[in-house]
């Protein structure tokens, strides 16, 4: 198994709504990221979980929350979301052992609309 | 700032022309990456150079790194229209642990 899957797909909520999204790899790799890409922009980092662990949180707002279950799970719980939120989120796995030296593996991202 | 810019921002070509992307980026890295974007999906990796290669080819694809100029192309030869698409360059700094994307190519590739 060598894709990163994501769920929803697309997803629709209000500022006051509590939603997740999900990223799942097999692929044995330690490192997951959450990434944010508006528009004809370019991907900026979110999140970076290492063996499990947030090694990197960019700055991001309180109201998204990541949570690393296990090695192969990667959550983004989200609340009290703004209109400007809305994007395309995008899950990525690579084989690091603890840096960042190797390709990302990404998933087919979450496109989330707030209302 | 954003740690790589890329030219042109846009470039459309017909069928079965060479396509040049240029990718220039500010800081020392451990290596660059290139990805491509179909619109609205994720990413996907093409090709990896390190700091210390200067050429690397995979298919029909040919990346070039010149770490004096800070500064990376990307030639796609024999182009087709399943190569539209945005194309992203992605460094990684020596003294960081992540990736700094690019502004990206939308690159179109004309039947």
């Amino acid at each position: 198994d060598t894709e990163v899957t994501q769920t929803p797909k697309h997803l629709v909520m209000g500022m006051t709504n509590k939603k997740s999204l999900k990223c799942e790899q097999h692929m044995g790799h330690r490192a997951m990221y959450w990434y944010k890409q508006k528009a004809k922009k370019p991907p900026e980092l979110m999140f970076v979980y290492s063996y499990e662990k947030l090694s990197i949180n960019e700055s991001v707002p309180s109201r998204f929350s990541p949570e690393c279950p296990n090695s192969s799970l990667l959550n983004l719980h989200l609340h009290a979301l703004q209109p400007e939120d809305s994007a395309l989120y995008l899950c990525a796995s690579s084989p690091s052992r603890g840096t960042v030296y190797n390709e990302q593996f990404f998933g087919p991202g979450t496109r989330l609309t707030v209302l | 700032s954003q740690q790589g810019e890329e030219d042109p921002q846009a470039l459309s070509i017909q069928e079965g022309e060479n396509a040049t992307m240029n990718c220039s980026y500010k800081t020392s890295i451990n290596n660059l990456q290139w990805y491509r974007q179909n619109s609205g999906r994720g990413l996907v990796h093409l090709i990896l150079i390190r700091s210390n290669e200067r050429e690397k080819h995979s298919g029909r694809l040919r990346v070039t790194l010149d770490t004096s100029k800070k500064s990376s192309s990307l030639l796609i030869t024999a182009s087709r229209a399943a190569d539209t698409a945005s194309y992203f360059c992605a460094t990684l700094r020596t003294s960081g642990s992540r990736l700094t994307f690019g502004e990206g190519t939308q690159l179109t590739v004309n039947p």
